[in-house]
């Protein structure tokens, strides 16, 4: 496709299950993000992913939360045992290198019930 | 630390300018950029500065000055389809993105 996709747009789940998050870069992009945005918030970085190398995953809340990126395309991110302040808009972006503008997925509004 | 600063929220009139500034402290600079984020969407991309001076695009124009670590973007001829969030996003060292929590535009008849 054209762009950046995300799958699923929302997901609805109670406390303490595990739910994964879907990313399909750009084509080409080397470079995948993924950031957290709650209500009326800017965006928190989570993940980056840069070809083959290994990830920067500083931004990750918990070890409850993990990533991966399969054959340098799609990636998913994962979280267990989720808890309700998990809740918010989960993005992915891409881009062509780190240093180049990234361009952002519609995201998965995620609910913890 | 690393801080973006924007306002929160700001109202202007169909057809008028306005200017939103954005203040940055970051671990080094690679640029500075503007994104416009309508409610319930993705971020799109608006504009990117990384030399003193205005870039202009159509209707939108952003300034930045690095010395004084100020950006402004700039809105011209608003329309109501311009009442959107808009984030300002610095660039540091490590060429990860520092967000602001974003300014959010009323545009009034």
């Amino acid at each position: 496709g054209a762009g950046v996709s995300q799958s699923p747009s929302n997901k609805v789940t109670e406390k303490g299950k595990d739910v994964e998050l879907r990313c399909d870069p750009i084509s080409g992009h080397t470079a995948l993000y993924w950031y957290r945005q709650s209500l009326g918030q800017g965006l928190e970085f989570l993940i980056y992913f840069q070809g083959n190398s290994a990830p920067d995953k500083s931004g990750l809340p918990s070890d409850r939360f993990s990533a991966e990126r399969t054959g340098g395309s799609v990636s998913t991110l994962t979280i267990q045992r989720t808890q309700q302040e998990d809740s918010a808009v989960y993005l992915c972006a891409s881009s062509q290198a780190r240093e180049e503008t990234q361009y952002f997925g519609p995201g998965t509004r995620l609910l913890v019930l | 630390g690393q801080n973006i600063d924007q306002p929160t929220e700001m109202t202007a009139t169909e057809g008028a300018i306005v200017q939103i500034n954005c203040t940055y402290q970051t671990s080094g600079f690679n640029g500075l950029f503007w994104y416009q984020q309508h409610a319930g969407e993705a971020p799109t991309f608006l504009s990117y500065n990384v030399l003193d001076g205005l870039e202009e695009k159509g209707r939108f124009s952003s300034f930045l000055s690095r010395s004084k670590g100020y950006s402004y973007l700039l809105l011209k001829e608003l329309q109501m389809k311009d009442s959107a969030s808009y984030l300002c996003a610095s660039m540091d060292s490590n060429y990860q993105l520092i967000w602001g929590a974003g300014t959010k535009l009323i545009i009034k008849p």
